[in-house]
């Protein structure tokens, strides 16, 4: 079946300006997952969601980063007023109820100029 | 806190020889583990897990890891390395009882000399 898919792939934003990152994980999966990958290091674990519910956002590094999930499936992660610090790989996870592995999207390269 | 260290930034290994890839961790409780790997232009994908039972697990790719609970390690494993096995591997931690977040380590790169 389909993977986790995530769109755009690639976004350039000016500083101040407000982006949305799109999520599709695998149909079915309860859990998803979004992380920041900074060039070089591991994913930062940023917010958890268990179909609709936002059960775990200690990871957003400021309130001006927000998720959603409204209908348990696509999810969205906007980002307000970026900043170059925001300028990272966005990834999006999904894990199927009971297991624990998750599958990742190709990422959302995000530069902010 | 739970945390994951992987001691090298790279390793280099010859085709055909053994390859161990080191992580250690720190959880509070029960450790769940992972083992991802991440090829160029590509998405992470999961390798292998330790969940409960044996300590020695198998996965993708022929692969296994080894959960050591005294030395707090989990070390990634393959017998004969292959040069498409180059790559970025992540280790990765939840701590069992705990909420979903997962903690990745920074990665160690994999480079397999023909």
């Amino acid at each position: 079946g389909a993977g986790v898919s995530q769109s755009p792939r690639y976004k350039v934003a000016k500083r101040g300006q407000d982006v949305a990152l799109r999520c599709d994980p695998i149909s079915g999966h309860v859990s998803l997952f979004w992380y920041q990958q900074a060039l070089g290091q591991g994913p930062e674990f940023l917010t958890y969601f268990q179909n609709e519910a936002q059960l775990d956002k200690s990871g957003l590094p400021s309130d001006r980063f927000f998720a959603e999930r409204p209908e348990g499936s696509v999810s969205t992660l906007k980002i307000q007023r970026t900043q170059q610090e925001d300028s990272a790989v966005y990834l999006c996870a999904s894990s199927d109820r009971g297991r624990w592995e998750q599958y990742f999207g190709p990422g959302t390269r995000l530069t902010v100029t | 806190a739970q945390s994951v260290a992987q001691p090298e930034d790279q390793v280099n290994v010859a085709e055909g020889n053994p390859l161990t890839v080191k992580c250690t961790y720190s959880v509070s409780g029960n450790p769940y583990l992972f083992w991802y790997v991440q090829y160029p232009n590509r998405g992470l994908q999961f390798l292998l897990k330790y969940i409960t039972g044996d300590n020695l697990v198998k996965g993708s790719y022929g692969f296994e890891a080894e959960f050591n609970k005294s030395q707090t390690s989990f070390h990634l494993k393959k017998p004969s390395a292959l040069v498409s096995d180059s790559a970025l591997y992540f280790c990765a931690v939840r701590d069992y009882g705990g909420y979903q977040k997962v903690t990745f380590g920074t990665g160690t790169k994999l480079q397999v000399i023909p």
